[in-house]
């Protein structure tokens, strides 16, 4: 079984500008979280879909937006980027057991 | 506001020595905790623990959970180079906006 996959790995942009990161889910799970890791922050929830219904959501900002398709893939978009956007995303799938299986991420550098 | 504290936050061992990460929390309506590893990419998932007092085991790593003082440790023993990450403590809570609060977890290094 293919494990989660997130595009791009790596991503640099400047402030201002606009992101979409992408990531597809294990076969067969239905639910997808984001989440922002930063070394002073740690690991931070962003927001959590199923089904297309964005089912909970992190103290962000509305800068940071995202969604999910009918094929349980999903995208999140950062707009007005700013300097301390600059983290590690990760996306992970939840089983229906309740386990969340972490894709690679991708860095955002924001210059 | 639910909460996850993980000590202690970077720890320096040699190879061959016995470990203790520690994890405690504050969550409301609880429903499980669960660890992860993390080398230079994602988190691995490595126990999940919802039952006090029964320890969950893999090789050489084992955890524990008890729920009436509110913590977790994780114990790895005759530790090797191939141990050394960062380790997530995670608080699953039945209710609130978050499925998951993470710790900041402990940087553990195996040195040969």
């Amino acid at each position: 079984k293919a494990g989660v996959t997130q595009t791009p790995r790596y991503l640099i942009k400047t402030r201002g500008q606009q992101v979409t990161l992408s990531c597809s889910p294990i076969s067969g799970h239905r639910s997808v979280s984001w989440y922002q890791q930063t070394p002073g922050q740690g690991l931070q929830f962003l927001f959590e879909y199923f089904s297309e219904t964005q089912r909970n959501k992190g103290n962000f900002p509305g800068r940071f937006s995202g969604r999910q398709f009918s094929n349980s893939r999903s995208e999140m978009n950062v707009s007005t980027l700013e300097l301390g956007d600059s983290a590690l995303y990760l996306c992970a799938s939840t089983s229906g057991h309740n386990e969340q299986f972490f894709g690679p991420g991708t860095r955002l550098t924001v210059l | 506001e639910d909460k996850v504290v993980q000590s202690p936050l970077s720890l320096v061992v040699h190879e061959g020595d016995t470990v203790t990460l520690n994890c405690s929390y504050e969550v409301t309506n609880f429903r499980s905790l669960l660890w992860y590893k993390q080398e230079k990419k994602a988190p691995t998932f490595l126990f999940m623990l919802t039952s006090s007092g029964i320890e969950k085991k893999s090789g050489r790593l084992s955890s524990i959970l008890d729920k009436k003082e509110l913590f977790s440790i994780l114990n790895i023993t005759a530790t090797q180079t191939g141990d050394s990450a960062v380790y997530l403590c995670a608080v699953e809570a039945n209710s609130g906006n978050t499925p998951l609060v993470f710790g900041k977890g402990t940087r553990l290094s195996v040195i040969a």
